[in-house]
C-alpha cells in the first residue's frame, strides 16, 4: 500500500526566511515519483515541483527545492525566502506501480500542512 | 494560468435538484480527473478517464455521474444530493495518468453547497 504522511498540520515563518514542510512516504516499489502541491485558500491546486525515485540530485524549481533523503523516505519541501503569497496549504503526494504491474495510477495525497508567513 | 476551467465556481442546490459540474483544459491532455475536498478531509480522488476511458471509480456513490465526451471536456452530474456532499469539487487534467512522471495540473475548484 502506498502511503504519504505529512506530521506538520500548520507551520509559521517569519517573512523572507527558508522554511521546511515534511514529507514522508512508504511504497514498495523502487520506481515512483513524488510531488508537491500548493493550495491558496482560493482553492485551486497549484503544481510545485517533482521527484523521481532514481533522480541523483534534489529537484528544484526557484525558490522550491526538494530534500530528497531515499534511505529515510522522506521528501521535504522547502521554501527559501518565504513570501507573504506563500501562506498557503501544501500537499505532498505519490506515484507508484499499483499491483506490482507496469503502468502507474493514482497519486496519493497527504493531508496537508498549512503554512502561515508572519511579516 | 487557465489550462483547466471550471465552471460553475459556486453552486448551491437542494437535495431534489439536477445539476452538472464542467471542466475544460486546454493543455493537450489525455487525462482527466475528479477529487472530492471536504474540510478537514485529504483530498478523494472520485474519477478518472484516460484517453477517453474511465480507469477509476472510487467506490463513489451513484448519485454523481461522471461523462467524458472527449479529451478536452469532463462533466460530474449530480442527483438527489446529501447535505454532506457539500464540498470543493476539483477538476485535474494530465498527459497520461500511467507515466509515472505524469504532473496532473488542476482547476479552480466548484464549491458545493448541499441544502
Amino acid at each position: 500500500a502506498q502511503k504519504i504522511t505529512q506530521t506538520q498540520p500548520g507551520m509559521f515563518v517569519q517573512e523572507k526566511e527558508a522554511v521546511t514542510l515534511d514529507c514522508t512516504y512508504d511504497t514498495s516499489d523502487p520506481s515512483y515519483g513524488l510531488f508537491w502541491y500548493k493550495q491558496p485558500s482560493s482553492g485551486e491546486m497549484i503544481f510545485l515541483i517533482y521527484q523521481g525515485s532514481y533522480d541523483q540530485q534534489n529537484a528544484t524549481e526557484g525558490r522550491y527545492s526538494l530534500n530528497f533523503q531515499k534511505a529515510r523516505k522522506s521528501a521535504n519541501l522547502v521554501i527559501s525566502a518565504s513570501q507573504l503569497g506563500d501562506s498557503a496549504m501544501y500537499f505532498c503526494a505519490m506515484r507508484a506501480r499499483r499491483g506490482g504491474g507496469t503502468s502507474y495510477g493514482k497519486l496519493t495525497f497527504g493531508q496537508g500542512t498549512i503554512l502561515t508567513v508572519h511579516p | 494560468e487557465t489550462g483547466v476551467t471550471q465552471t460553475p465556481r459556486h453552486l448551491v442546490m437542494g437535495m431534489t435538484n439536477k445539476k452538472s459540474l464542467k471542466c475544460e483544459q486546454h493543455l493537450g491532455h489525455n487525462a482527466m480527473y475528479w477529487y472530492k475536498q471536504s474540510a478537514k478531509k485529504p483530498l478523494e480522488l472520485m474519477f478518472v478517464y484516460n484517453f477517453k476511458e474511465q480507469t477509476e471509480n472510487n467506490s463513489v456513490p451513484s448519485r454523481f455521474s461522471p461523462e467524458c465526451p472527449n479529451s478536452s471536456h469532463l462533466f460530474l452530474h449530480l442527483h438527489t444530493l446529501q447535505p454532506e456532499d457539500s464540498a470543493l469539487y476539483l477538476c485535474a487534467s494530465s498527459q497520461d495518468e500511467r507515466e509515472r512522471t505524469d504532473t496532473q495540473y488542476f482547476g479552480p475548484g466548484t464549491r458545493l453547497t448541499v441544502l
